[in-house]
């Protein structure tokens, strides 16, 4: 299994701000995924973090909303630009060993309360 | 495409009794199923998984699931349900033969009575 830390663990920030949400993995791994969990709801993916590469967003998720960095295999931010209160959830990193056990390891999340 | 379902937004059972969370999925070929368990104010815990094999998987705390192809269901049960297991319950599949990433169901509240 994965230990993922994810800073940080909770924010309160104000409209039209922005925030980089920071995920860490103690050993490298393949595939990096960012998730968002809105109150009451499933997950949704938001996309894939490629290392050293665009990520590869998911239908309704833009680059330009949701910028992604992945300078390495064991590190990953995500950042939610100008946000409005509709962006208020649990953002949530996740990691998977490609040819390995298939399942997912999630980070503790990030809870974001916009204003 | 690959979607699965959760019937239940919540599940009740007292402490001691048997608890039955329900999962059914789609997929065009042989599934890969998952259960995870997210605690308040935590992420997503892994419990257990079906590649391929018995169809009784058996996971953490306690935890099994039935896989059942004829059905198409991976039901999660326990034996005798404890307080802590107060949760949410998230079933997840992926079709290996087709995108590499899961879908999640909507989840299920379980509420273990004293």
């Amino acid at each position: 299994s994965a230990v993922i830390s994810q800073k940080p663990s909770r924010d309160i920030c104000q409209r039209g701000t922005s925030l980089t949400i920071q995920c860490q993995v103690d050993s490298q791994v393949t595939m990096m995924f960012w998730y968002r969990q809105q109150p009451g709801q499933s997950l949704t993916l938001i996309a894939t973090a490629n290392q050293g590469s665009e990520a590869t967003y998911e239908s309704g998720f833009v680059i330009d909303k949701f910028p992604i960095s992945r300078p390495n295999l064991t590190f990953s931010t995500l950042t939610v630009s100008n946000m409005s209160p509709e962006d208020s959830s649990i953002y949530l990193c996740s990691v998977e060993y490609r040819g390995g056990p298939n399942e997912q390891f999630f980070g503790p999340g990030t809870r974001l309360t916009v204003l | 495409a690959q979607s699965v379902a959760q019937p239940e937004d919540q599940v009740n059972v007292a402490e001691g009794n048997p608890l039955t969370v329900k999962c059914t999925y789609s997929v065009s070929g042989n599934p890969y199923l998952f259960w995870y368990v997210q605690y308040p104010n935590r992420g997503l815990q892994f419990l257990l998984k079906y590649i391929t094999g018995d169809n009784l998987v058996k996971g953490s705390y306690g935890f099994e699931a039935e896989f059942n192809k004829s059905q198409t269901s991976f039901h999660l049960k326990k034996p005798s349900a404890l307080v802590s297991d107060s949760a949410l319950y998230f079933c997840a599949v992926r079709d290996p033969g087709g995108s590499y990433i899961p879908t999640f169901g909507r989840g299920t509240s379980l509420i273990v009575h004293p």
